[in-house]
């Protein structure tokens, strides 16, 4: 089955760093780019970058450059998210999205089901 | 940054038409920005729709379609069901490898 399986919720405290994962099952995983998309509680999806596992090739929304890391071994088929000295307003649904092969139609063809990360003292 | 406007809400009737817009809050939205489309309820991860401005995503009922109208993008829902009642996003190719979606709008059918 062609899936995105993303690591389980997570509680945190403020400061507090957290890595989390998606891992593509089912097709080719370095041929595909992954994306984050965060979801704060009540809001709407924010894009926040992409990567090509085939070679590590990242690229950031501007609202997130610096903020967030996004890597891949894709050994693994696995896509990660690191998020640094957490504060509560990270707390947030975050998505794993593949991106269509080719590049012919530049939507995101698959999802994942989420992480849900809550930061709390 | 560039912003992507949609309608905060919307409402419909249950068989009615409903459409949807995306713009930017300076210019116009063209096929040049592959216009995609996304629904999602409560609790799920997002369902993707429409692609490449008007090309339905594999198990989407025909009763959604895409367009551009005007300088925006559209999502037209026909003969709407109550099923249809969800948040719906759209996202911008901006081209470099950046996207940026709409701040979504959430569809009521009554």
């Amino acid at each position: 089955e062609v899936q995105l399986v993303q690591s389980g919720a997570e509680v945190k405290k403020p400061g507090e760093s957290l890595k989390i994962s998606c891992k593509g099952s089912g097709y080719s995983f370095t041929s595909y780019w992954i994306a984050w998309v965060r979801q704060m509680p009540g809001k709407g999806l924010e894009w926040m970058g992409i990567i090509y596992p085939g070679d590590s090739d990242t690229r950031y929304s501007p609202s997130f450059q610096g903020q967030v890391t996004i890597s891949a071994d894709k050994s693994i088929s696995t896509a990660y998210l690191q998020l640094s000295s957490l504060k509560a307003s990270d707390t947030a649904m975050y998505y794993c999205a593949r991106r269509d092969l080719g590049g012919r139609y530049w939507y995101f063809d698959l999802w994942g089901r989420g992480t849900l990360v809550t930061v709390s003292s | 940054q560039t912003a992507v406007t949609q309608e905060p809400s919307f409402s419909v009737s249950p068989g009615g038409t409903v459409t949807l817009t995306c713009g930017l809050r300076f210019g116009s939205v063209s096929t040049s920005y592959y216009p995609s489309w996304y629904q999602q309820t409560p609790g799920q991860a997002p369902r993707t729709l429409i692609y490449s401005t008007n090309t339905r995503s594999s198990g989407v009922p025909d009763r959604f379609s895409g367009s551009i109208l005007g300088n925006k993008a559209a999502l037209t829902i026909t003969g709407a069901q109550a099923d249809d009642e969800s948040d719906y996003y759209c996202v911008l190719y901006m081209g470099t490898g950046i996207w940026v979606f709409g701040g979504g709008t959430k569809l009521t059918v009554l």
